[in-house]
């Protein structure tokens, strides 16, 4: 069955420092997600991807991140000046449509640590 | 905004026995929910989904879940588990939108399993 794939499974990076996280979404869905799950806390939405394009982002989606889909089967993640608090498992989706009926398919993570 | 409330953070049942994990919501519509489950070191796959029609819902691994509106409500059940039940389940609230249709998760239930 496709999967989601995200790499690295584990980043460690020094505060202030850029890190892109990557992510190949199964190759004929349209919609790319994107979350991130602080150690203890909840599965947190920050952002979503269409056509393009932001969809929709939350408020945890700064100025600091970004989305890029650069080569129609990569969707990335940039964290421009990483902080200690955006240390997190940080876990791609993506779907075929955007029908709660389109299943949203997730990647194994990435575990950010900043240092 | 919608939330989701997962009550019990662990819970821990013997091989064989039934399990029932807890999942309450917020939103002022309709819901679409969902739960997933998410083992050590993978990343978060359905279980099972409601939208509308019949109130309970059957998924993979033997899960089934109820919703009840009254007391909004959307309850995981297994008849017996297996100790490769062991795992964290997150219930899940969507939000349809024009193409976000992101997810609100709850905190979480661990599930240990006892031989």
């Amino acid at each position: 069955e496709p999967e989601v794939t995200q790499t690295p499974s584990h980043q460690v990076t020094q505060m202030g420092q850029e890190v892109i996280l990557r992510c190949v979404p199964i190759s004929n869905h349209l919609y790319f997600y994107w979350y991130r799950q602080i150690l203890g806390q909840k599965v947190e939405f920050l952002v979503s991807f269409y056509n393009n394009e932001i969809s929709e982002k939350s408020e945890i989606f700064d100025d600091q991140f970004s989305v890029e889909r650069p080569d129609g089967s990569n969707f990335t993640l940039k964290i421009r000046s990483t902080k200690l608090e955006d240390s997190a498992m940080y876990f791609c989706a993506s779907k075929r449509e955007s029908s709660y009926n389109s299943p949203l398919h997730f990647g194994n993570g990435t575990r950010l640590t900043v240092t | 905004a919608q939330s989701v409330t997962q009550p019990d953070i662990h819970i821990t049942v013997s091989e064989g026995a039934s399990l029932e994990l807890r999942c309450n919501y917020s939103y002022g519509a309709t819901p679409y929910l969902f739960w997933y489950v998410q083992s050590p070191g993978q990343g978060l796959q359905l279980l099972l989904k409601y939208f509308s029609g019949d109130t309970l819902v059957q998924g993979i691994k033997g899960f089934e879940a109820e919703f009840k509106r009254s007391q909004s409500s959307f309850n995981l059940r297994k008849p017996s588990v297996h100790w490769s039940d062991a795992a964290e389940y997150f219930c899940a609230v969507g939000v349809l939108k024009a193409a976000g249709n992101k997810l609100t998760f709850g905190g979480g239930t661990r599930v240990l399993v006892k031989p």
